[in-house]
């Protein structure tokens, strides 16, 4: 069974960092583009960044771009996502997704909430 | 960045009847649309890709169609399980990958 387990969420202060995990396991990680989404509460689905199988190519939302940074170890089945100067509207539930023609796998999300 | 455009907003409906839910790109996606389906307090769950294929274990009485632009998803003799918020996604040409606004179908 493909599964994507994430870690790292949390309480954290404004202009704090954090950083997600997602463990992949039942694929071959290396083969597939991976992403996280996050859902705010009570709102819709919002991509947050992408990555392709081998790291040459790498996207962000334009609301997390020089704050975030997406990065994988395909040796690991891992995909992270390391949060700087993190702001009030990036409480929300970020979701570890791979992509096969869409997003066909999500994890359960771990959540990080941003508040004084 | 493309924008992906879903109508109604929400959507009340009868056990047995069929629904279709709309949603329309601001350019062509070239049918890299995907539909997905989250139940209250649950993960996203893909329900069909390529526009109109459908993933592993989704019901028959779940259809995708369209091209270009505008796309739907046709729930047939819906069930009281389907009650849910219904997103389409495109991943034509990411970055970014983009999302619609989300349907909100609810079972009466």
């Amino acid at each position: 069974e493909e599964q994507l387990v994430e870690s790292g969420g949390g309480l954290v202060q404004p202009g704090r960092s954090l950083r997600l995990s997602c463990v992949a396991s039942g694929f071959t990680f290396g083969e597939y583009a991976m992403h996280w989404v996050r859902q705010a509460p009570g709102k819709g689905l919002e991509w947050v960044s992408g990555i392709s199988w081998n790291s040459g190519s790498i996207g962000y939302v334009d609301s997390v771009k020089g704050r975030f940074i997406i990065s994988r170890d395909n040796a690991r089945n891992s995909l992270y996502l390391q949060m700087n100067s993190l702001r009030l509207e990036d409480t929300a539930l970020y979701y570890c997704v791979k992509e096969y023609y869409g997003m066909d796998v999500w994890g359960q999300g771990t959540t990080v909430i941003v508040s004084s | 960045e493309i924008v992906m455009t879903q109508s109604p907003a929400t959507l009340s409906v009868s056990p047995g009847e069929r629904v279709t839910l709309s949603c329309r790109a601001s350019e062509s996606v070239s049918r890299n649309l995907a539909w997905h389906q989250q139940k209250p307090g649950q993960t996203p769950r893909l329900l069909i890709f390529a526009a109109s294929t459908r993933a592993t274990g989704v019901p028959a009485r779940f259809s995708g169609s369209g091209s270009g632009t505008d796309y739907t998803l046709t729930i047939s003799n819906l069930q009281p399980e389907d009650s849910a918020v219904y997103y389409c996604q495109q991943y034509n040409n990411w970055p970014p990958v983009t999302f619609g606004q989300g349907t909100r179908l609810e079972i009466k």
